[in-house]
């Protein structure tokens, strides 16, 4: 199974809004609503943002967001914040019923 | 609150087999697959694969051949063990719930396994 592509990086300002894609096949991304997203701080442990496309986990700020639109789906964090600088994962579930994460995407708050 | 600790060898020689055991607190064991979870030094997060409380796995494709993952239902633990480790298999281990629709919402420390001779 091939990973989730993803953007290496992606930079914004305070304040503003940037989106993060993951793109996967129909036998992933496209076949199922099983998208998480994850943030992962330096030296931490990875923190579940986005479940089954768009739902957000207790506790999560709702500047985050997720969608799919046929094999890529994407996730929004508007009002960009300091503290999100981190490494975001998406992850899939797959038609061979293991998981499959994304190559990850660095995000920069300039 | 759920919590996950973890434990393990953390340096190896190749050809040797990696142990790691995790251990839930404060949350139901069953109901629930546990999976493991590992990220190379500087690189991207990769699944190994998963086992639910009455031991039913499923294992990545590219380290099926390697890969065993065991449960302990009476202490709430579950293990994996990777047979015959090379400089490849560096990297921190973690173990993760895995709730409804594949969503790790639980997630251990996290456990840097170095594989050197």
């Amino acid at each position: 199974q091939s990973a989730l592509t993803q953007p290496a990086s992606v930079s914004g300002s305070p304040g503003q809004s940037i989106t993060i894609s993951c793109t996967g096949t129909s036998s992933d991304v496209g076949d199922y609503n099983y998208v998480s997203w994850y943030q992962q701080h330096p030296g931490k442990a990875p923190k579940l943002m986005i479940s089954d496309v768009s739902n957000r986990p207790s506790g999560v700020s709702n500047r985050f967001s997720g969608s799919k639109s046929g094999n890529t789906a994407s996730l929004t964090i508007s009002g960009l914040q300091a503290e999100d600088e981190a490494d975001y994962y998406c992850s899939s579930y797959t038609s061979s019923s293991t998981l499959v994460f994304g190559g990850g995407t660095k995000l920069t708050v300039l | 609150q759920v919590q996950l600790q973890q434990w393990g060898a953390g340096l190896l020689k190749p050809s040797e087999t990696l142990s790691l055991t995790c251990a839930v607190y404060g949350g139901s064991f069953s109901g629930y697959y546990w999976s493991w979870i590992r990220q190379p030094p500087g690189k991207g997060l990769e699944w190994i694969g998963e086992i639910n409380h009455s031991g039913s796995t499923n294992y990545s494709p590219s380290l099926k051949s390697r890969v065993t993952m065991s449960v302990d239902t009476s202490k709430n633990q579950s293990s994996l063990r990777l047979r015959s480790v090379s400089a490849a298999d560096t990297a921190v281990y973690y173990c993760a719930r895995v709730s409804s629709g594949e969503n790790a919402d639980y997630w251990g420390p996290g456990t840097l396994v170095t594989v050197s001779s």
